[in-house]
């Protein structure tokens, strides 16, 4: 069973969707959570972290549930630029607080 | 500020041989670790530098070695190239602040024929 584990996926949603993304992880002692976004042959880059409580960015809420071991990510009013992988990331509890990585989830825009 | 950077951009090399791989961190970052991302899957921690020395080390075999200079800088060494090690190296550069967020450099892209 891999650590994080991610929807499949590809998920091709027209400009003005909302859709959600959702991931468990294994490791009940992970200390941070985080979604990131890769676009297409570049590096990923920080979305947002993700907190128990749940928080918000814009169009970007995402959801930790620990008792479960559930993360979520929901998109509202999508836009073509929203187009990406979406990365479900949890941070270890060892001194390098190592990431772990899903294996994403690409999202399409369509006009 | 420039970011983290990371040389080559793209390299080719044959099963069998050694590769290089050097990364600079963003400015006043300390900290180091390597990722190997295949084609279709998430990044994997090969290991992480601080203070000069290996912290953590991920699943990955002892052809995989790094180093950390004093201005913190990183290389990442291969050994013995397999067609499997083909993939997008990844540096995350780390701050002194907290591990909330690791910076990506723009990765090496290696190919093994």
């Amino acid at each position: 069973r891999k650590e994080v584990e991610q929807d499949p996926g590809p998920f091709n949603v027209p400009e003005g969707a909302t859709v959600a993304f959702n991931c468990t992880y294994s490791n009940s002692a992970s200390q941070s959570f985080f979604w990131y976004r890769q676009d297409c042959r570049k590096e990923p880059k920080l979305l947002m972290s993700v907190y128990s409580s749940g928080n918000e960015d814009g169009r970007f809420t995402a959801q930790l549930n620990r008792a479960s071991q559930y993360i979520s990510l929901l998109i509202r009013d999508s836009k073509l630029s929203d187009s990406a992988t979406y990365l479900c990331v949890v941070s270890g509890s060892g001194s390098a607080r190592q990431l772990t990585f899903g294996s994403g989830t690409q999202l399409t825009v369509l006009p | 500020d420039a970011g983290v950077t990371q040389s080559p951009t793209h390299l080719i090399k044959t099963r069998g041989q050694q590769v290089t791989l050097r990364c600079s961190p963003k400015s006043g970052h300390d900290t180091v670790s390597w990722y190997q991302q295949a084609l279709g899957q998430g990044p994997q921690f090969i290991f992480q530098y601080y203070e000069e020395e290996e912290r953590q080390r991920g699943n990955f075999p002892d052809r995989f070695s790094g180093h950390q200079f004093p201005n913190y800088s990183s290389e990442l060494n291969v050994n013995a190239l397999l067609l499997g090690d083909s993939a997008l190296y990844l540096c995350a550069s780390i701050g002194t602040s907290g591990y909330n967020e690791q910076f990506f450099g723009p990765g090496t892209r290696l190919t093994v024929l």
